[in-house]
């Protein structure tokens, strides 16, 4: 286990409807990136929050947004959705960013179907 | 532009026996890392292995080995003496140093079936 939790498991959406998805980081971990998986296919990185500020983004729309909090939480939020947003969506936690071996621990994600 | 490839969508390995799974990946930037991750039906992605890319010698984690090879731009993992425990989907990442040294970029997977 990676010690990273994401809420809730599943969630079933209306096209229109707005969803927030929550994450929990590992204790000292003050980056968190989200990233969206659609079935089949490698996760994309929506984008990364670093001390509490979005530190890079990928691409995808400005409905896409976050938040991270000082106790190491934080929350995917996706206005106006879409039948695309249908995906597996996982926040990975990491410490201090240096060079490029920092490793990312993935929580289990969060199935997001829109219906 | 695509970053990472992964050429092989399905694998099938015997049970015991070792197994190699592609990936090349692309690059301008001399400092970058390369990763390996397993993805069980669960769907909690796995680190397995790194290799930075001014590592000389290629990496090892137990049963997994990376054959990182630079001049081809490829990253292939090995995996010896397969268990059944291994049938998952595997993914190659690549991160790379420059203004947003956070975009971790993945291939599109492979999926390993490991016959008894």
């Amino acid at each position: 286990e990676t010690g990273v939790t994401q809420s809730p498991t599943h969630l079933i959406k209306t096209r229109g409807q707005q969803v927030t998805l929550r994450c929990s980081s590992q204790s000292g971990h003050n980056t968190v990136s989200w990233y969206q998986q659609a079935l089949g296919q490698g996760p994309q990185f929506i984008f990364q929050y670093y001390r509490e500020e979005e530190n890079g983004r990928g691409n995808f729309p400005p409905r896409f947004s976050g938040l991270q909090f000082p106790n190491y939480s934080s929350e995917l939020n996706v206005n106006a959705l879409e039948l695309d947003d249908s995906a597996l969506y996982l926040c990975a936690s990491s410490l201090p960013r240096g060079d490029s071996s920092y490793e990312q621990y993935f929580g289990p994600g969060t199935r997001l179907t829109v219906t | 532009a695509q970053k990472i490839t992964q050429t092989q969508p399905g694998m099938f390995v015997q049970e015991k026996e070792a197994v190699t799974l592609d990936c090349t990946y692309d690059t301008s930037d001399q400092s970058y890392g390369l990763f390996w991750y397993k993805q069980p039906s669960s769907g909690e992605m796995i680190f397995l292995i790194y290799q930075g890319s001014y590592d000389e010698q290629n990496a090892t984690e137990g049963r997994y080995s990376l054959n990182f090879q630079k001049a081809r731009k490829s990253a292939n993992l090995v995996i010896s003496a397969s268990q059944l425990g291994d049938s998952a989907m595997y993914f190659c990442a690549m991160r790379e140093l420059g203004v947003y040294d956070n975009d971790m970029r993945f291939g599109a997977g492979t999926r390993l079936t490991v016959k008894p």
